[in-house]
């Protein structure tokens, strides 16, 4: 099972935007709107930031927002913050046998 | 409050076997999946497998199938993740997550176990 495909890294300055993608099939991405996005800051756990595509959790910044488009997701960072700066990791529900699928990751760094 | 706690840091040796845990609080143990999620050392997320408490039902994905296995005691609102003989490739830390019946992301995640194999 192929990992959804993301940019090894991304970056931006304090105050701007930036978008990461998220590119699978039809069988994962494209075909559900069961996107999430986690971000990890080095040393800890995983973090929910964004579900079913473009739902935040309670308690989850709005500067913080998810879409999808055909086969490819997308989470958007606005007004970056150096706090932002972490690992994020798409995942996203597969009609393959493994069921859920992550991407492999993309390093934000804040400028 | 929704916590996912799990058992400490692990050294084996190749060939050993071992038996990590995750114990559930602050919600209804019996209906949420318990997913686990392997990280290597320097590397991403990989989808191991994930359980339904509240019947045992248990799903693997396929990297994962027959070399891991998973289990769950609802009487004391645990999942375990289990291997009968380590390698060095299983060195990782493995996170165990919470899913909604009705959803497929994971709101909640335990903490972590490091388990270093070295002989």
């Amino acid at each position: 099972q192929s990992a959804l495909t993301q940019p090894a890294s991304v970056s931006g300055s304090p105050g701007q935007s930036i978008t990461i993608s998220c590119t699978g099939t039809s069988s994962d991405v494209g075909g559900y709107n069961y996107v999430s996005w986690y971000q990890q800051h080095p040393g800890k756990a995983p973090k929910l930031m964004i579900y079913d595509v473009s739902n935040r959790p309670s308690g989850v910044s709005n500067r913080f927002s998810g879409s999808k488009s055909g086969n490819t997701a997308s989470l958007t960072i606005s007004g970056l913050q150096a706090e932002d700066e972490a690992d994020y990791y798409c995942s996203s529900y597969t009609s393959s046998s493994t069921s859920r699928v992550f991407g492999g990751g993309t390093k934000l760094t804040v400028l | 409050e929704v916590q996912l706690v799990q058992s400490g840091a692990e050294v084996k040796k190749p060939g050993e076997s071992l038996k990590i845990s995750c114990k559930g609080s602050g919600y209804s143990f019996t209906s949420y999946w318990i997913g686990w999620v392997r990280q290597m050392p320097g590397k991403g997320l990989e989808w191991m497998g994930i359980i339904y408490p509240g019947d045992s039902d248990t799903r693997y994905s396929p990297s994962f199938q027959g070399q891991v296995t998973i289990s769950a005691d609802k009487s004391i609102s645990t999942a375990y993740l289990q291997w009968s003989s380590l390698k060095a490739s299983d060195t990782a830390m493995y996170y165990c997550v919470r899913s909604w019946p009705g959803g497929y992301y994971f709101d909640y995640w335990g903490q972590g176990t490091l388990v270093t194999v070295s002989s």
